[in-house]
């Protein structure tokens, strides 16, 4: 019952922006979009979140469409460490909602 | 800021034995979670601690597993009598309290029962 569609893979240049999208078509109101990663032997790392507004901080920037059914994550300036595992996942912003669960994600591997 | 920061990072152990895996949260965070995440797999949640509350044990897959923490700082995961499923990376992460608060997660403890 995923709730999130990503590509399984993409490649990227290094030194260039890497475009990861994200369709939730089902996304409620409620829902934030998050965006976590998972280098090889490393736990998850929380990248960025948000709502409706586009986000950014110094890791990426979030874009996500006026009907909320995708989502891109932006990398600016793509590195030889940032080959990951992204994952994409919506979730409630609710005290009860905690329970991270990331589906198949998109393995990014940036190449010099 | 020093992340959350989990020990040991590997363990090898005999079936049948005790481990004990221990995580040191970002400081200020109240809430805490484990999660195993086997090879290959995506990640499964264990138990959750905020604050006093009592934690929510669900996900915990057996009575072989416990995990205590001592108020807002240290937990301990304990997994008696290992058994040989129980190999996985064992992750903890911590967030400022649960809700629209983002998990930070440790590098996890990789266990393996041999």
């Amino acid at each position: 019952d995923a709730k999130t569609t990503q590509p399984p893979s993409m490649d990227c240049a290094e030194g260039r922006a890497a475009n990861l999208p994200c369709n939730h078509s089902t996304i409620s109101g409620n829902e934030y979009v998050y965006w976590y990663r998972q280098i090889h032997s490393q736990g998850p790392q929380y990248i960025i979140h948000g709502l409706k507004n586009n986000e950014t901080n110094e890791m990426a920037s979030l874009i996500i469409t006026e009907d909320r059914k995708s989502s891109t994550l932006i990398l600016p300036h793509a590195t030889l460490r940032d080959t990951a595992v992204y994952y994409c996942i919506v979730r409630v912003a609710g005290l009860n909602d905690y329970k991270l669960s990331f589906g198949a994600g998109t393995t990014v591997t940036v190449r010099a | 800021g020093a992340g959350v920061s989990q020990s040991p990072s590997n363990k090898v152990t005999e079936k049948g034995k005790d481990v004990e895996l221990r995580c040191d949260p970002i400081s200020g965070h109240t809430a805490l979670y484990w999660y195993r995440q086997r090879l290959g797999q995506g990640l499964e949640f264990l138990i959750y601690f905020q604050g006093n509350s009592a934690p929510d044990k669900s996900g915990l897959p057996s009575d072989r597993f416990s995990a205590e923490r001592t108020g807002e700082s240290v937990s301990t995961l304990t997994i008696q009598r290992t058994q040989q499923e129980d190999s996985a990376v064992y992750l903890c992460a911590s967030s400022l309290e649960a809700g629209n608060q983002p998990q930070h997660f440790g590098d996890g403890t990789r266990l393996s029962i041999l």
